[in-house]
């Protein structure tokens, strides 16, 4: 499984656009890139997924280099509902037996939204 | 389409006793999927049921159990309870027959109920 590092926290203004960087190194061929975001006392949220490039939605964009090898989530202009824990899970579909699939979370960065 | 769905949202037990949690997938799904989450840490895997088996299972013990019905929904057990077992406890759905969305790779996760092992 590729190890990902992400900043264990961040703090933004209101309206500002926010980027928070994933590294993953060890990132394998058929490895995809995926965020999911976590209100508190809730269940985690997918917000986007990428391979390669760029890939934007009506949430967030991510930014993926040539290697692979780090991605960023883009938020723009965050409020202060978009404070909450942000997960960056590399190639952690794991595929066990039959059919079984888990998701490896780390820590995650905990954004925090400033009025 | 309603949602994952689970129950109770909190409870308090105490040590030794065995506690049931309840989950209901999200109309359509027929893959469930169960995740501890202590405070500060990200979620972990517990085990996935598929058509009322267990598919998957992560590094827990055998007093977490499961069961999945023929509607799709799922309990989670977990006998002789102890004071580290007290967290968040994450229901999550998804369709198909591999557990994740093969397209996007997301689960649909509830919003969990709350365990304190006293």
């Amino acid at each position: 499984l590729a190890k990902t590092t992400q900043p264990i926290s961040m703090d933004s203004y209101e309206g500002q656009e926010v980027n928070i960087t994933c590294s993953h190194n060890n990132i394998a061929t058929n490895d995809y890139i995926t965020w999911y975001q976590q209100f508190p006392s809730q269940g985690p949220r997918f917000i986007i997924q990428g391979y390669k490039t760029k890939v934007t939605n009506e949430v967030a964009s991510l930014f993926i280099p040539a290697d692979r090898k780090s991605s960023t989530l883009s938020l723009p202009r965050v409020s202060l509902s978009d404070t909450a824990v942000y997960y960056c899970l590399v190639g952690d579909i794991e595929y066990s037996g039959a059919g079984s699939y888990q998701l490896t979370f780390g820590k995650g960065t905990k954004l925090s939204v400033i009025p | 389409e309603t949602g994952v769905t689970q129950s109770p949202t909190h409870l308090i037990k105490t040590r030794g006793q065995q506690v049931t949690l309840r989950c209901s997938s999200q109309s359509g799904h027929n893959t469930v999927s169960w995740y501890q989450q202590a405070l500060g840490q990200g979620p972990q895997f517990i085990f996935q049921y598929y058509r009322e088996e267990e598919n998957g299972r992560g590094n827990f013990p055998p007093r977490f159990s499961g069961l999945q019905f023929p509607n799709y929904s799922s309990e989670l057990n977990v006998n002789a309870l102890e004071l580290d077992d007290s967290a968040l406890y994450l229901c999550a759905s998804s369709p198909g027959l591999a557990g994740v969305d093969a397209n996007t790779g997301e689960l649909f996760f509830g919003e969990g109920s709350r365990l304190t092992v006293l």
